[in-house]
């Protein structure tokens, strides 16, 4: 099993709880990424970590995301206060750095979000 | 920041016919364009991916062209099979060996019909 890992695949909370999502990258793979689709959308960029710093965080839509990386491994996305229109898949993705980097972005299957 | 546009947003065609879905970007600094495929409940998967070096790639039955000038480019499948059937994304991004973030479009699904 070498491919990126998600978990959970589904969760469903009420408006207003606190939620975690956690993705396992490929090993190897120092960066990882975090997006959100919308039902018949495409991926949304939210949070680059290159390593265990966020590189790029111009994605995430206000302060009640937060993304970690402590160890430059396993992320954990994290969303307080949560709101309807957080419902959605959140995906994640690691690629290869440096010069073995060919651009590939390697997705996991998403943590379906389910907001009631 | 970069914006990607997509059409058609669904495309239904014959086994054996082709498909063609065209994208357009507003970054004309980008200059890494993958397309991905998403099967109905798995993460998008890599397909093939043009450089702004480069016109055309083709990978067996599918192919890309890229028109810089235009900020433009398509995805062609030809002999198109049932298992082409998925939702079809292109992409942009400033950067292959460096960093930069990829900006998906909205998405096209394909339907081959038997």
């Amino acid at each position: 099993g070498a491919g990126v890992s998600q978990t959970p695949s589904n969760k469903v909370t009420e408006k207003g709880k606190y939620v975690e999502l956690r993705c396992d990258p490929i090993s190897g793979h120092t960066a990882l990424y975090w997006y959100r689709q919308s039902l018949g959308q495409g991926p949304e960029f939210l949070i680059y970590f290159q390593g265990t710093g966020a590189a790029d965080d111009s994605g995430l839509p206000n302060d009640r995301f937060f993304a970690v990386r402590p160890e430059g491994s396993v992320s954990t996305l994290k969303i307080q206060r949560t709101e309807r229109g957080d419902s959605a898949v959140y995906l994640c993705a690691s690629s290869r750095s440096g010069a073995s980097n060919t651009g590939e972005l390697f997705f996991g299957e998403g943590s379906r979000l389910t907001v009631l | 920041g970069e914006n990607v546009e997509q059409h058609p947003s669904t495309l239904s065609v014959q086994e054996g016919d082709s498909a063609v879905i065209k994208c357009t970007y507003s970054d004309s600094a980008s200059n890494y364009f993958p397309w991905y495929k998403q099967e109905l409940g798995k993460g998008p998967q890599l397909i093939i991916d043009i450089r702004s070096n480069v016109g055309e790639k083709k990978d067996q039955r599918i192919a890309v062209t890229l028109n810089k000038t235009a900020k433009h480019f398509s995805l062609h499948i030809t002999e198109t099979q049932p298992e082409d059937s998925a939702v079809y994304f292109c992409a942009a991004s400033k950067g292959r060996t460096s960093y930069d973030k990829v900006i998906f479009g909205p998405g096209t699904s394909l339907s081959v019909i038997p």
